[in-house]
């Protein structure tokens, strides 16, 4: 069965503070994986995924398949990062199972 | 581009009645979307996958009869819920994959509330 934990349900740092949200997953072949991001009242949509290997916003997440792990990251996070962040994967086919979510808050 | 549409955006109903969602792909065809439900504070948990022209296909302990998904075209899928109960009350998303990617495009939810 795959499986994605966040451990963290609520991460709250300063504007210019680096950002990392963890993420860890459970699958036994190779996964894809993803990570989402929903604003205030706005719909879920992809940040980034790691097959694409590219920077968003600002934000980097690198698949380690050691320590299982997808964890985002960022240097310096901005006040409109602030959001709910998913973590998910895939299985080799389309069927994404999400973790429990990260909310973000960024403060002035 | 890549919308996805849903309509309504809540409703609320009496127990026992049935609530029919739609989820629409405005500007490209999708072949294949999700139906999700988000209850409070919790994640997304994939329902079903609604593949045009064919049955959807259930995910482990939902209900086919309860859920019935039609997606008759290449733009809409259909979710209802027949004979609504208040623990069907939750917040209710589907997505489409985008044109020729394996990228999944979220429409805004629908939120249901069953009195």
């Amino acid at each position: 069965a795959q499986r994605v934990t966040q451990p963290e349900k609520l991460l709250s740092v300063f504007k210019g503070a680096p950002v990392e949200l963890k993420c860890n997953y459970s699958y036994s072949g190779s996964p894809e994986l993803f990570w989402y991001v929903q604003y205030s009242r706005q719909r879920l949509q992809l940040l980034l995924r790691h097959i694409s290997r590219e920077s968003i916003k600002g934000f980097t997440a690198d698949l380690n398949k050691g320590e299982t792990s997808f964890h985002l990251k960022k240097p310096f996070a901005q006040e409109e990062d602030s959001a709910m962040y998913y973590c998910a994967l895939t299985g080799g086919g389309n069927k994404l199972t999400f973790g429990t979510g990260t909310q973000l808050k960024v403060e002035l | 581009g890549a919308v996805v549409s849903q309509h309504p955006s809540w409703v609320i109903c009496k127990s026992g009645t049935s609530v029919k969602i739609e989820c629409r792909s405005l500007d490209f065809q999708a072949t294949t979307m999700f139906w999700y439900r988000q209850f409070p504070k919790q994640s997304l948990m994939l329902m079903a996958t609604s593949n045009e022209g064919s049955k959807a296909t259930y995910e482990q302990g939902v209900e086919k009869d309860k859920f019935l998904i039609n997606h008759a075209s290449l733009t809409l899928s259909t979710l209802t819920v027949t004979s609504a109960h208040p623990e069907d009350s939750s917040f209710y998303i589907c997505s489409a994959l985008g044109p020729g990617s394996e990228t999944q495009y979220f429409g805004p939810g629908t939120r249901l509330l069953v009195l």
